[in-house]
C-alpha cells in the first residue's frame, strides 16, 4: 500500500459546526504532514507531526487542532472556521523526519459558508 | 530561512516538444533535498523527481531530468517529448529541518 487516504474528499460546513479531517497511511512513515493550498497558490505548511509527536506548528489558528492518535492516522479538528479558511487541505507522510521524500494524499477540499 | 523562485508562472509548448522549466532557491540548511512535484486539475500533489544536494549528478526519471547548478542554487526541470499528460501546475520545493518549502509554480500547458 503506496497511499495516502484523506477523508472525505469534500466538506461543507457553516462557521459555528465542528468537524474533522481524516488522513491514514499504512507505509510504515513516521511522519505526517497537514499542508493548506487555497485556489492557485502552493500548498503551506500548517502542521508536522514526528514519531507521534508535534513537532512544527507554523503559528496556524487554534480552530485548527492536529491530532495524531498512532502512526498511522492523522486528524484535524476544525472548530469555529472562517470564510477565508476554505482551501485544499493536504495531508503527506514521509518515511523519517527529514520528509526526504513526501507523499501525498489527493486532498480535502472545504467550503466554510 | 528557505525561499523558493519559480520565475514563470505559464508556459505553453506543442506536444512533443522539449521544455525547460526554472527554479532558483536560497537556503541555509548543508544539507538538503530539492524536489519537482505536478499537480493536475484532479489536485494530487504528485512527485515527479527528487536531487540531493550533495550529489553532483543530476536527477533523471524516463522523460523528466533536471540541471542542478548548485552554486548559483538552480534547479530547473527540463521535459522531454512532452505529452498531453504533463498539463499540470509544476512545483519546485527544497526540503529543510522537516519543512518542505514550496515555489509559486509554474503552469504548464501542453497543446496538440
Amino acid at each position: 500500500d503506496t497511499e495516502v487516504t484523506q477523508t472525505p474528499k469534500h466538506l461543507v460546513m457553516g462557521m459555528t459546526n465542528k468537524k474533522s479531517l481524516k488522513c491514514e497511511q499504512h507505509m510504515g512513515h513516521r511522519a505526517m504532514y497537514w499542508y493548506k493550498q487555497k485556489a492557485k497558490k502552493p500548498p503551506e505548511l500548517m502542521f508536522v507531526y514526528s514519531y507521534e509527536k508535534l513537532s512544527i506548528n507554523e503559528s496556524v489558528p487554534s480552530r485548527f487542532s492536529p491530532e495524531c492518535p498512532n502512526s498511522s492516522l492523522l486528524n484535524l479538528h476544525l472548530h469555529a472556521l472562517q470564510p477565508e479558511d476554505s482551501a485544499l487541505y493536504l495531508c503527506a507522510s514521509s518515511p523519517g523526519a527529514t520528509n526526504e521524500k513526501l507523499f501525498f494524499g489527493s486532498g480535502t477540499q472545504l467550503s466554510v459558508l | 530561512a528557505q525561499t523558493v523562485t519559480q520565475s514563470q508562472p505559464e508556459m505553453s509548448v506543442q506536444e512533443a516538444e522539449t521544455v525547460t522549466l526554472s527554479c532558483t532557491y536560497d537556503t541555509s540548511e548543508s544539507n538538503y533535498y530539492l524536489f519537482w512535484y505536478k499537480q493536475p486539475p484532479s489536485r494530487q500533489m504528485i512527485l515527479v523527481i527528487r536531487q540531493e544536494a550533495y550529489k553532483q549528478q543530476n536527477a533523471t526519471e524516463n522523460r523528466f531530468s533536471v540541471n542542478f547548478q548548485k552554486a548559483a542554487k538552480s534547479f530547473s526541470l527540463k521535459i522531454s517529448d512532452s505529452q498531453l499528460g504533463d498539463t499540470a501546475m509544476y512545483f519546485c520545493a527544497s526540503q529543510g529541518a522537516q519543512k518542505l518549502v514550496f515555489g509559486q509554480g509554474t503552469r504548464l500547458t501542453i497543446n496538440p
